[in-house]
């Protein structure tokens, strides 16, 4: 058991249509992070929030947003879905002390 | 579930052989490096981690080896099992706003296949 769930597990959605991705990290977890997977490559990270504010963004568009919880739950939001937004949706959360990330099962969203 | 190891290399080894997956990383100021196995219609598993200073570090089974003037990962699994037959991919903590937080910038993945 990894202790981060996410929620659909998995989900189809129609191209501009908005979607939004649940995380529930473990306690005290207090840094997360989301990330996209592709088929065939490595997770690629979109942003990372602490203490509920953005702290870090990669290389996505503003129609990929997030939320941050105090009971360490998170949310990832696309708008305006396109079909290369299809991947596998990862959470990764830890302490902001420590290193070790750990990751949940993700969620396989397909847009068609 | 999906594969994810669709278009990666892959490295084939018998069952009870040792194991050797290379990573190149790509900005020398990262700070922190994992290893992580992911199985198909999973996320990434934590295999072993090992700071920037440091060069080698074992876990059961595995050891991480760190070529910083190189910039060099690799990750060698003992005996290998068919159980470890999976992806495997290098991360990198790439430090952001002054070094307390970062993210992980992941590398192309490795498919291992155990043959019995």
């Amino acid at each position: 058991e990894t202790g981060v769930t996410q929620s659909p597990t998995h989900l189809i959605k129609t191209r501009g249509q908005q979607v939004t991705l649940r995380c529930s990290s473990q306690s005290g977890h207090n840094t997360v992070s989301w990330y996209q997977q592709a088929l065939g490559q490595g997770p690629q990270f979109i942003f990372q929030y602490y203490r509920e504010e953005e702290n870090g963004r990669g290389n996505f568009p503003p129609r990929f947003s997030g939320l941050q919880f105090p009971n360490y739950s998170s949310e990832l939001n696309v708008n305006a879905l396109e079909l290369d937004d299809s991947a596998l949706y990862l959470c990764a959360s830890r302490r902001q002390e420590n290193y070790g990330y750990t990751f949940g099962s993700g969620t396989r969203l397909t847009v068609v | 579930g999906e594969s994810v190891g669709l278009h990666l290399p892959t490295l084939s080894v018998q069952e009870g052989d040792n194991s050797i997956i290379n990573c190149a990383y790509s900005n020398s100021a990262s700070d922190y490096f994992i290893w992580y196995k992911q199985e198909s219609g999973k996320g990434p598993q934590f295999i072993i981690d090992i700071r920037s200073n440091m060069d080698k570090r074992q876990g059961q089974r595995v050891t991480v080896l760190l070529n910083k003037t190189v910039k060099h990962l690799s990750l060698q699994i003992a005996a290998t099992q068919p159980g470890d037959s999976a992806v495997y991919f290098c991360a990198e903590r790439r430090v952001i706003y002054g070094g307390s937080q970062g993210n992980l910038i992941f590398g192309k993945g490795t498919k291992l296949s155990v043959k019995p």
